[in-house]
């Protein structure tokens, strides 16, 4: 299909492990976004990427989470040194245009990872 | 205060009844809104833009009261399809830069 994909669907990990996500934008899509989305939350925003420039990671909750999109296409969660509270459902977005105040974002499945 | 505010739920209605949800924003600022739908363990799909004039989309229709400072979501004729949870998105001016936030989501549940 031509959607957002996102592997691992699925990630469980031991406390301290370090996991990496990874989300394949529709292609062409120059906006790419990493949302973290708890039980019976919305999504919280974690960072943004326009073409491989990251633009704000305001929303990376420590120094543990690492993002990158290095040719400006698929991009990559690295959280390490996991920790039990970091057991979340992480989300992709992506937009075909720069973060515009009318641009659709078309979410992938998202990964679940749990932290023992 | 949070940035969106939604009420929970969930709202539990029969089936071809009228239900409407509020998100209410604090940011004055605020440029853009929408509303998305989750279904259980799925991923957010937008459903509908909210523009000032207001709009409509079937048994659907979204309204922004800037003054107050909140949009609504009407859904009419309820299907039971229409069980889900509804998100609303605010995307606000920063600086030079915009943000996304979401709220925690509305729960809708469709009864016979």
């Amino acid at each position: 299909g031509a959607g957002v994909s996102q592997s691992p669907r699925y990630k469980v990990a031991k406390r301290g492990q370090d996991v990496a996500l990874r989300c394949d934008p529709i292609s062409g899509h120059v906006s790419l976004f990493w949302y973290q989305q708890a039980l019976g939350q919305g999504p919280e925003f974690l960072t943004y990427f326009q073409n491989e420039a990251q633009l704000d990671k305001s929303g990376l909750p420590s120094d543990r989470f690492f993002a990158e999109r290095p040719e400006g296409s698929v991009s990559t969660l690295k959280i390490q040194r996991t920790q039990q509270e970091d057991s979340a459902v992480y989300l992709c977005a992506s937009s075909l245009e720069r973060i515009g105040f009318r641009e659709t974002q078309y979410f992938g499945p998202g990964t679940r990872l749990l932290v023992l | 205060r949070k940035e969106v505010e939604q009420d929970p739920g969930p709202f539990n209605v029969p089936e071809g009844a009228t239900v409407a949800f509020n998100c209410t924003y604090s940011n004055s600022a605020s440029q853009s809104f929408f509303w998305y739908r989750q279904d259980c363990r799925k991923e957010p799909k937008l459903l509908m833009s909210v523009y000032s004039s207001g709009n409509e989309d079937g048994r659907f229709t979204a309204q922004l009261n800037r003054a107050s400072q909140y949009i609504s979501l009407l859904i009419r004729d309820s299907k039971l399809s229409d069980s889900a949870t509804y998100l609303c998105v605010v995307i606000s001016l920063i600086s030079t830069a915009s943000k996304l936030t979401f709220g925690t989501g509305t729960r809708l549940q469709v009864t016979l």
